[in-house]
């Protein structure tokens, strides 16, 4: 079935620093991609998305873009911010071979960005 | 515009007992979905509803999990007898069906003690 495989945290960063977080993906069809951050105490928020190749899904100073070829949707964000601190959660769905459209999600990359 | 509403937003309960959810979705949002997020892990889906016929339920545990949407509106979600295991976030989603994109209630954190 479907999945989603994204680097495992926590990942630690000082202010302004480069962000990369690595996701990659198997799917029978052809999924649309997401990114969503989950603050603490909060439900899930959609960051970016991308639904087709070469699509660059960007929000906030956030950018993935989707790379059939490497089936990957890296998150990346040039100068991270102490507000930045979340947990980042790598998804995808398919409208057409997926039941309708359920999520299926990574396992969460959580962040921490110090001052 | 609300955003999809859940109640409560914690919950602590003795194991053996019964416990319920609710979710109200964005208005217009015809298709409902109930997520299980176990700690550090991702959401997985539990029920999937189309107005108010569930159209995906293969993975809700229905020995003890049951799920129902009167009037293609609110949705209840409950747990009888519930288990030390049950203990996660239960979040809930609406999407318009002709799009993917799904937005997320701030979820209920279910604790069994």
């Amino acid at each position: 079935g479907d999945s989603v495989t994204q680097m495992e945290g926590p990942v630690t960063l000082s202010e302004e620093a480069f962000l990369t977080i690595n996701c990659t993906y198997t799917a029978t069809g052809y999924p649309s991609l997401f990114w969503y951050v989950q603050y603490p105490g909060e439900g899930l928020q959609l960051l970016l998305k991308a639904t087709k190749a070469d699509d660059k899904g960007s929000n906030k100073g956030f950018e993935a873009t989707y790379r059939k070829e490497t089936t990957s949707f890296h998150l990346e964000k040039g100068s991270v911010q102490v507000s930045d601190s979340a947990v980042y959660f790598c998804a995808l769905t398919d409208l057409i071979y997926n039941q309708g459209g359920k999520l299926i999600f990574g396992q969460g990359t959580e962040l921490s960005v110090k001052p | 515009e609300a955003g999809v509403v859940q109640s409560p937003r914690y919950k602590i309960i003795e194991k053996k007992q019964p416990v319920a959810f609710w979710c109200n979705p964005i208005s217009g949002h015809n298709t409902l979905y109930w997520y299980l997020q176990n700690l550090g892990q991702g959401p997985e889906l539990l029920i999937r509803y189309e107005n108010e016929e569930a159209v995906d339920d293969s993975q809700l545990p229905k020995d003890r999990f049951s799920a129902e949407r009167l009037k293609g509106v609110d949705s209840t979600l409950k747990i009888q007898p519930a288990e030390l295991g049950d203990s996660a976030v239960y979040l809930c989603a609406s999407s318009l069906r002709t799009t993917n994109e799904q937005f997320f209630g701030p979820g209920t954190r279910l604790t069994v003690l």
